[in-house]
């Protein structure tokens, strides 16, 4: 049951262009997404979030997109540079009950290569 | 910046022995987890823990497995008799809330034969 999906396992793009990373997801109870970006035997770190009561967050050369009525989201690398290659996850978690859980469900990642 | 530890960052062990995976989450978070990811698929919930219980599990924690917070600052995954499929990458997290310093650690590479 993917309830978050990165149809794209792979994307490649120029350095200095821009990078749209996709997610679509499922579950209408999500309420808050995240962006990870992993390297290889690494853990996820954490790039940038959105709350559902928001359309777009930009932090730097990163901005995420909120569509909730497409259930869609979408993060912008701009300008991307080489050191952005990397798989990138889409997660998405809804408030728990009473508040004692936000757990995160994974999309599948994109791998994301920047090309010097 | 403040970091989640996990220790070891590789464990090999023999199918059937009990594992303890160790987690040093960030000290002022409450909410802490461990996830899983397998080889070439992709990172998978598997419990959560807040207020010194779990508050979720996942159908993959079953019964061989279990989570402790000791000491108040570790934070531990037990594999009671281990299988070859869970032969997997595993993952503490800690968070103040819902997406609020959502931090994960380097992992666990954890391999069964």
């Amino acid at each position: 049951d993917q309830q978050v999906k990165q149809n794209s396992p792979s994307l490649s793009v120029q350095e200095g262009r821009i990078s749209i990373l996709n997610c679509d997801y499922t579950n209408s109870m999500f309420d808050y997404f995240l962006w990870y970006k992993k390297y290889p035997a690494e853990g996820p770190t954490f790039l940038i979030s959105i709350s559902s009561i928001k359309d777009k967050n930009e932090d730097g050369r990163f901005t995420v997109f909120l569509n909730k009525s497409a259930k869609h989201l979408s993060l912008h690398i701009v300008p991307s540079q080489p050191g952005d290659s990397a798989v990138y996850f889409c997660a998405a978690s809804a408030r728990g009950s009473g508040g004692s859980n936000y757990k995160l469900t994974f999309g599948k990642g994109t791998l994301l290569t920047v090309n010097p | 910046e403040p970091e989640v530890t996990q220790t070891p960052s590789h464990q090999v062990t023999q199918m059937g022995q009990e594992v303890i995976l160790r987690c040093v989450p960030i000290s002022n978070h409450l909410y802490f987890y461990w996830y899983r990811q397998i080889l070439g698929q992709k990172v998978e919930f598997l419990v959560s823990f807040y207020n010194n219980e779990i508050s979720e599990k996942s159908e993959i924690f079953d019964d061989q497995f279990s989570v402790e917070r000791p000491d108040g600052s570790n934070f531990t995954l037990k594999i009671r008799s281990t299988k070859l499929e869970d032969s997997a990458m595993y993952f503490c997290a800690s968070s103040l809330g819902q997406g609020l310093g959502y931090t994960f650690g380097s992992g666990t590479r954890l391999t069964v034969v």
